[in-house]
C-alpha cells in the first residue's frame, strides 16, 4: 500500500521562526502537493511538484516555498511563520502517468500553531 | 481557474436514511470528479470518482451522478450507518491535468442512532 508520511504530527513554533515540514512517499510517485485544511474552507493547494528540482505554485503560495531536491521527498518551507498560519498542512502524492490514476494519496498531516 | 462549491456544509441524518450532498463546477474543462472521505484525526481517502462520459456510477451504498451541462455532481449514500459520519470532500481537475484537483469546501456528515 502507498505510504505518504509526513514528519511531525504536531508542530508548535513560534512568530518569525522558519519551519520546515517534510514529506515522503514510497511509490515512486512523480506528483506531490502540499495542501492547507482549515474549517469552513476545505483544502486549498498551497504548492505541488511534477518533477524533481520543479514546482508550481498552487492557489495561496504567498508566505510559503518549497523544495524537491529528490523524487520521494517535498519539503514546505514557511519563512517566517505567522499566527495566521495556524493551521494543518496535509501532503499528498499521485502518478498520474497515462493520465488513468487520478488517485491522491495523503498523508496524516501536520496540525501547526503559531503562537 | 477552476472553483468547486459544496453543499450542504453540515448534514444530520438518522441511520439507515439517504443522505445527499452537492457540488458545482466552473471549468467546462473539467471531466474527472473524485469524492474523499475524512474520518476524525485521519487522512482523506479516495471512496468514489466519476468522469465526464459517465452519469452515474455505484459502489454499494454510495453513488455518485454527474450532469456536465448544469456542471454538477452529486454523492449519494444510502441505508446510512454510523461509520458513514465524516467530513466529506468533492473534487474536479482534468484528465491529464497531474492530479492537481480543485476541493470543495468539505460537508461534515452526522449519522445519527
Amino acid at each position: 500500500d502507498v505510504k505518504v508520511t509526513q514528519s511531525s504530527r504536531y508542530l508548535v513554533k513560534r512568530t518569525g521562526e522558519k519551519v520546515f515540514l517534510e514529506c515522503v512517499q514510497d511509490m515512486d510517485h512523480e506528483n506531490m502537493f502540499w495542501y492547507r485544511q482549515d474549517p469552513g474552507l476545505g483544502l486549498r493547494l498551497i504548492y505541488f511538484s511534477y518533477d524533481v528540482k520543479m514546482k508550481e505554485k498552487g492557489d495561496i503560495p504567498e508566505g510559503y516555498s518549497v523544495s524537491r531536491e529528490k523524487k520521494e521527498r517535498f519539503s514546505l518551507i514557511l519563512e517566517s511563520a505567522s499566527t495566521n498560519q495556524t493551521s494543518m498542512y496535509l501532503c499528498a502524492s499521485g502518478d498520474s502517468a497515462g493520465t488513468i490514476n487520478e488517485k491522491l494519496f495523503f498523508g496524516s498531516g501536520t496540525q501547526l500553531s503559531v503562537l | 481557474g477552476e472553483n468547486v462549491e459544496q453543499h450542504p456544509s453540515t448534514l444530520s441524518v438518522q441511520e439507515g436514511d439517504s443522505a445527499v450532498i452537492k457540488c458545482t463546477y466552473s471549468d467546462s474543462a473539467s471531466n474527472y470528479f473524485p469524492w474523499y472521505k475524512q474520518e476524525l484525526g485521519k487522512r482523506p481517502q479516495l471512496i468514489i470518482d466519476i468522469r465526464s462520459n459517465v452519469g452515474e456510477k455505484k459502489d454499494q451504498r454510495i453513488a455518485v451522478t454527474l450532469n456536465k451541462t448544469a456542471k454538477h455532481f452529486s454523492l449519494h449514500i444510502t441505508e446510512t450507518q454510523p461509520e458513514d459520519s465524516a467530513v466529506y470532500f468533492c473534487a474536479a481537475s482534468f484528465t491529464g491535468g497531474g492530479n492537481k484537483l480543485t476541493f470543495g469546501t468539505g460537508t461534515q456528515l452526522k449519522v445519527e442512532l
